[in-house]
């Protein structure tokens, strides 16, 4: 059972700017580790998409985008583009569950 | 290049054992901790375990403690996830993942392992 919540889907025609939200509490989030999210394509392994809060690595597009605020972590996506439907994974440290990481429950991401 | 390396599609039968395995390369094996990922079908991720194969320090999320075991063979760079007794709900996807930290991200994944149980 996730302990960070976004929710199951959001859609955005092309070119519009969609948000994807992840809510933890004050063993997470709010206790000031970092949020990481990860795009799994169809049928492939999930890809790092966004590291400490809002860094992005190598060769992943400017128009994705991370903030953290308080106990929640947001992903935007702008310029939505038909090959960024799929699904999207929040991940940080929670320090009530023995020092465990855990993911968000996830967020199908459609392109109209 | 950095590469996280999975073995092949598993069937098994409930109640039998089944040892999986992760080999890292393009990077100095035991200076980063390697994890497990589960994904069951049509579900979202969850995390596993993680051990660094460096002194074998090994944590596991209380869903899996006790459910399996997690271990790595730093002299051929080698992580392994094992179960001794199957369930049909094992039946799933599992990533190997690497990172830098207990608190830090997946920067590479395997391709996957898919384990189906059955009967």
């Amino acid at each position: 059972q996730s302990v960070l919540t976004q929710p199951p889907s959001v859609s955005g025609a092309p070119g519009q700017r969609v948000t994807i939200s992840c809510t933890g509490s004050s063993s997470n989030i709010g206790a000031g580790y970092d949020v990481h999210w990860y795009q799994q394509l169809p049928g492939t392994a999930p890809k790092l998409l966004i590291y400490g809060n809002s860094n992005r690595p190598s060769g992943v597009p400017d128009r994705f985008s991370g903030s953290k605020s308080g106990t929640s972590a947001s992903l935007a996506i702008t310029g939505l583009q038909a090959e960024d439907e799929a699904d999207y994974y929040c991940q940080s440290y929670d320090s009530s569950l023995s020092g465990s990481g855990v993911f968000g429950t996830g967020t199908k991401v459609t392109v109209l | 290049e950095v590469q996280l390396v999975q073995s092949g599609a598993e069937v098994k039968k409930p109640g039998e054992s089944l040892k999986i395995s992760c080999k890292g390369s393009g990077y100095s094996f035991t200076s980063y901790w390697i994890g497990w990922v589960r994904q069951m079908p049509g579900k979202g991720l969850e995390w596993m375990g993680i051990i660094y194969p460096g002194d074998s320090d090994t944590r596991y999320s209380p869903s899996f403690q006790g459910q399996v075991t997690i271990s790595a063979d730093k002299s051929i760079s080698t992580a392994y996830l094992q179960w001794s007794s199957l369930k049909a709900s094992d039946t799933a996807m599992y990533y190997c993942v690497r990172s830098a930290g207990l608190v830090y991200y997946f920067d590479y994944w395997g391709q996957g392992t898919l384990v189906t149980v059955s009967s």
